[in-house]
């Protein structure tokens, strides 16, 4: 099983339509959970923390289940600018040393 | 000026040739990582560093080497390049604070390898 496994996608949704992202991750160590946000041929960015309780910037919301080892982000009223790849990463102990994981990330495209 | 900086930024090299990319960061982080992505494939870790006396391998390191010269500099080699290292590769940092350790990435080296 893959550390850090994400929706495939791609999404493909209409301006203001509401998109959500799964992730999974095998390891019950990790510590700390991220969602990154790629733009084609650039570096992702962090895009938001994800904190146990869940929490929301904006039209943006992310949920961790640590029982389930799932992390979700549910983006709200989607604008052309959201169309990217976004990167579900955790940071934990164990074979990953202390480091970052990344998904493969999930493709949105968001059509006028 | 960007945090993390990577040069070169695209570099075109040869089968069997040497090629070092370097990545400089002025964010004060003791951690410094090289990744590299391939479309499907996502972000894998090549090697990281703690700090200037703690390297480590990662994901797919075989190929590759890397020297962390100062606590500022990480510099990734490719010894004999071959052509399925064609790949966009990343620097990144991130401070040592357990939990909440956002990575800042440079922008990239785009390297193929003909």
């Amino acid at each position: 099983r893959k550390e850090v496994e994400q929706d495939p996608g791609p999404f493909n949704v209409p301006e203001g339509a509401t998109v959500a992202f799964n992730c999974t991750y095998s390891n019950s160590a990790s510590q700390s959970f991220f969602w990154y946000r790629q733009d084609c041929r650039k570096e992702p960015k962090l895009l938001m923390s994800v904190y146990s309780s869940g929490n929301e910037d904006g039209r943006f919301t992310a949920q961790l289940n640590r029982a389930s080892q799932y992390i979700s982000l549910l983006i709200r009223d989607s604008k052309l600018s959201d169309s990217a790849t976004y990167l579900c990463v955790v940071w934990g102990y164990g074979g990953s040393q202390g480091n970052l994981i990344f998904g493969k990330g999930t493709k949105l495209s968001v059509k006028p | 000026d960007a945090d993390v900086t990577q040069t070169p930024r695209n570099r075109i090299t040869k089968t069997g040739k040497r090629i070092m990319l370097e990545c400089s960061q002025t964010k004060g982080h003791d951690r410094m990582y090289w990744y590299r992505q391939d479309p499907g494939l996502g972000l894998r870790l090549i090697y990281y560093s703690f700090d200037v006396k703690d390297i480590n391998k990662g994901e797919i390191s075989d190929g590759y080497s890397v020297s962390r010269q100062a606590q500022a500099k990480f510099s990734l080699s490719l010894e004999s390049a071959i052509p399925n290292q064609t790949a966009l590769y990343f620097c990144a940092t991130s401070d040592s604070g357990l939990g909440r350790t956002e990575a800042f990435f440079g922008q990239g080296t785009r390297l193929t390898v003909v």
